[in-house]
């Protein structure tokens, strides 16, 4: 009954290493999706799949790279970590992008760049 | 990026009390979300929206998708501590690019025993 797994759960590291969080779902869902959450902010969308090869930015995509090589796995790649991405990260996967009730989301790995 | 506008940020209430939030957006939504989040842990939904007007129960906890689809309100009946936590609304859209869920800051609930 494992849902959606990020790992992760902690992180730090120092200006421009990379790394990269996984995540996994066992649900068989088509959409998958990275949301960051900044202090007194709503989650914002980073990027999102709609099914195995095929990916897209959202609100906020920079400085960060996705790939989605198959359907339970949707990887967050930082190339070169600066502290404003310094943050708190969700992964979330659905059925489908329009099925509001059915997204569900990771525990989130707090990341945290010196 | 569009964002909702979600009040109140924070609120501190007794036990025993009602709370009450609301978002409001300047374009219309398909579906309105109300999450969950607790310390340490991802949003869990609390409940969906799906057309104008609608009022939807989830036990103590009531929500109302507006007329115009462009706000909704969560209404929390007499708060118990387990309440505490950020709630957050979300707004989707069909359909394209969009589907994606846009969300408010949250609104920050503390309840006193």
């Amino acid at each position: 009954n494992a849902g959606v797994t990020q790992t992760p759960k902690f992180q730090v590291l120092k200006t421009g290493q990379s790394m990269t969080l996984q995540c996994a779902q066992d649900m068989n869902h088509e959409y998958m999706s990275w949301y960051r959450q900044d202090p007194g902010m709503g989650l914002r969308l980073i990027h999102y799949s709609v099914g195995a090869g095929i990916t897209d930015q959202g609100e906020v995509p920079n400085g960060y790279n996705v790939s989605r090589s198959t359907t339970e796995d949707f990887p967050l790649r930082l190339l070169s970590a600066a502290p404003s991405q310094t943050s708190v990260y969700f992964c979330a996967s659905s059925p489908g992008r329009i099925t509001g009730n059915t997204i569900y989301f990771g525990e989130g790995s707090w990341l945290t760049v010196v | 990026g569009q964002q909702l506008n979600q009040s109140p940020q924070s609120m501190f209430i007794q036990e025993g009390e009602d709370v009450s939030m609301n978002c409001t957006s300047s374009s219309i939504f398909n579906t309105w979300l109300w999450y969950k989040q607790d310390p340490g842990e991802g949003p869990v939904l609390l409940i969906a929206l799906y057309k104008a007007g609608e009022l939807t129960s989830n036990g103590r906890l009531t929500a109302q998708f507006g007329i115009t689809r462009k706000d909704s309100f969560l209404n929390i009946s007499a708060s118990i501590p387990s309440d505490v936590g950020i709630y957050f609304c979300a707004g989707q859209h069909y359909g394209g690019s969009q589907g994606n869920l846009i969300f408010g800051k949250g609104t920050k609930l503390s309840v006193k025993p």
